[in-house]
């Protein structure tokens, strides 16, 4: 099956860091990957949708310029956190979009990210 | 896209049959009905999607209504594994639909 990886699993960085998160289709290519955010004991909230090739496209409310996404190749986005902050500490997760299997989602295993 | 309802919580004994209710009153004929489930501190995973006739697959069965307003996932014998909390989306299964979460129902498995 469709297979979505991201690293790392866990990140802890200082208050005022950037961190960088990385979404990979290892079986299939991707031109779409979503990034969601998941706060405790709440759902996942989409961040924004990103584009092979083009500018990622962010929901309502999602600052553009904190958090970078980047869709360099067809297996391969990015998610930098500019200037984390301890509000910015939540569970990030991945999807890909397989085009030739009826456009289906497919998620990452997340990454946590604490800053201090 | 559609906006679905669920009850926040269930309970189940293990080895009897799941049967997770989902309302999409307002489901429009294009789009399709989703299931992903999520375990603790995991990625959600997909389970089972349909659009009108009824679906079966290794995971589970999904039972969509004739008027399409309503669905009913069912895991036929629960394991203490399927305790998670499950999503149930209406998307449109093209190259722009998205997968919007709302706030599942979370399915304890009981021993």
């Amino acid at each position: 099956g469709a297979v979505v990886s991201q690293h790392p699993s866990r990140v802890i960085c200082k208050s005022g860091t950037s961190v960088k998160i990385e979404c990979r289709s290892l079986d299939f290519q991707a031109t779409t990957m979503f990034w969601y955010r998941q706060f405790p004991k709440q759902s996942l909230m989409l961040m924004a949708t990103s584009n092979e090739g083009s500018k990622a496209t962010y929901e309502q409310g999602v600052e553009k310029d904190k958090f970078l996404i980047n869709h360099a190749s067809l297996t391969l986005s990015t998610l930098t956190v500019t200037s984390a902050h301890p509000e910015d500490s939540s569970f990030y997760i991945c999807s890909a979009r397989q085009t030739d299997r009826g456009n289906e989602q497919f998620f990452g295993p997340g990454t946590r990210l604490t800053v201090l | 896209d559609a906006k679905t309802t669920q009850p926040t919580s269930m309970d189940c004994a293990e080895g009897r049959a799941a049967n997770l209710p989902c309302n999409h009153s307002t489901i429009s004929g294009n789009e399709y009905v989703y299931w992903y489930r999520q375990i603790h501190s995991q990625g959600p995973q997909y389970i089972i999607h349909g659009l009108k006739n009824n679906e079966t697959n290794e995971m589970a069965s999904l039972i969509i209504t004739e008027d399409r307003k309503s669905s009913t996932l069912i895991l036929p014998h629960a394991t203490l594994r399927d305790t998670a909390v499950y999503y149930c989306i209406v998307r449109v299964r093209s190259n722009t639909g998205k997968l919007i979460f709302g706030q599942g129902t979370t399915l304890q498995v009981k021993p």
